[in-house]
């Protein structure tokens, strides 16, 4: 079956530590995303990535890297510059970047906590 | 103003009952509007999309846009408890992306 697979589906960071959050898709989705969900909050844009080997910030990209080597694969790094990391991390892709009938397949997220 | 508003909730019915849930956008150059149900402690899923002004139903879900007022809105008929969830409004915007409210939490009573 098609879909995202987000992994691992909790993580436990230590103060200083870089971690990587993986995004892989199989729906052949030229576009992805991350987002960030606080408790009560909406999801908020990191960063996105319409092609291969180019990506943009989102609107609170500080303190998180990414990189798009593969059509496939968009993988987040939460840094020891993020000071507030602890959140749920979300993932989506879509079909086609500026395309407005596409609508974003989510995975299931990652539960991120700095220990 | 946000680009997205919702009321937060939470929107109590009974079982059987019709559920409104509202949202108002503030950019004009909006396209489409996408609602996506997400159960606590899971991610989001997309229950529908509209982009023209209207009505749009796929079986209990009604949703309807009003772009003179910048209004959209998600009815579900014959609520039931399993519905119970935050139900996100997202337009496609004219940066060419989806922007998220916050959702309005339902709470369907037996």
């Amino acid at each position: 079956d098609g879909g995202i697979t987000q992994s691992p589906k909790y993580l436990f960071r230590k103060e200083g530590q870089n971690v990587t959050l993986s995004c892989e898709q199989n729906l052949n989705h030229d576009a992805m995303y991350w987002y960030r969900q606080d408790p009560g909050q909406g999801l908020r844009l990191i960063y996105y990535s319409q092609i291969v080997n180019d990506f943009q910030k989102g609107d609170i990209a500080e303190g998180y890297s990414v990189s798009r080597e593969k059509k496939e694969s968009f993988p987040l790094t939460v840094t020891s510059a993020q000071k507030n990391p602890t959140a749920f991390y979300l993932c989506a892709s879509s079909i086609r970047a500026r395309d407005y009938l596409s609508g974003y397949t989510f995975g299931s997220g990652t539960r991120l906590t700095v220990v | 103003q946000k680009e997205v508003e919702q009321n937060s909730g939470p929107l109590s019915v009974p079982e059987g009952a019709i559920a409104s849930l509202n949202c108002t956008y503030s950019d004009r150059g909006s396209q489409s509007f996408f609602w996506y149900r997400q159960y606590s402690g899971k991610s989001p899923e997309l229950i529908m999309f509209i982009y023209s002004n209207g009505d749009k139903e796929d079986g209990r879900f009604t949703a309807q846009l009003n772009k003179a007022s910048q209004y959209v809105s998600l009815l579900i008929r014959d609520s039931q408890p399993s519905d119970s969830a935050t139900y996100l409004c997202a337009p496609f915007t004219g940066f060419q992306k989806l922007v998220f409210g916050t959702g309005t939490r339902l709470l369907v009573s037996p």
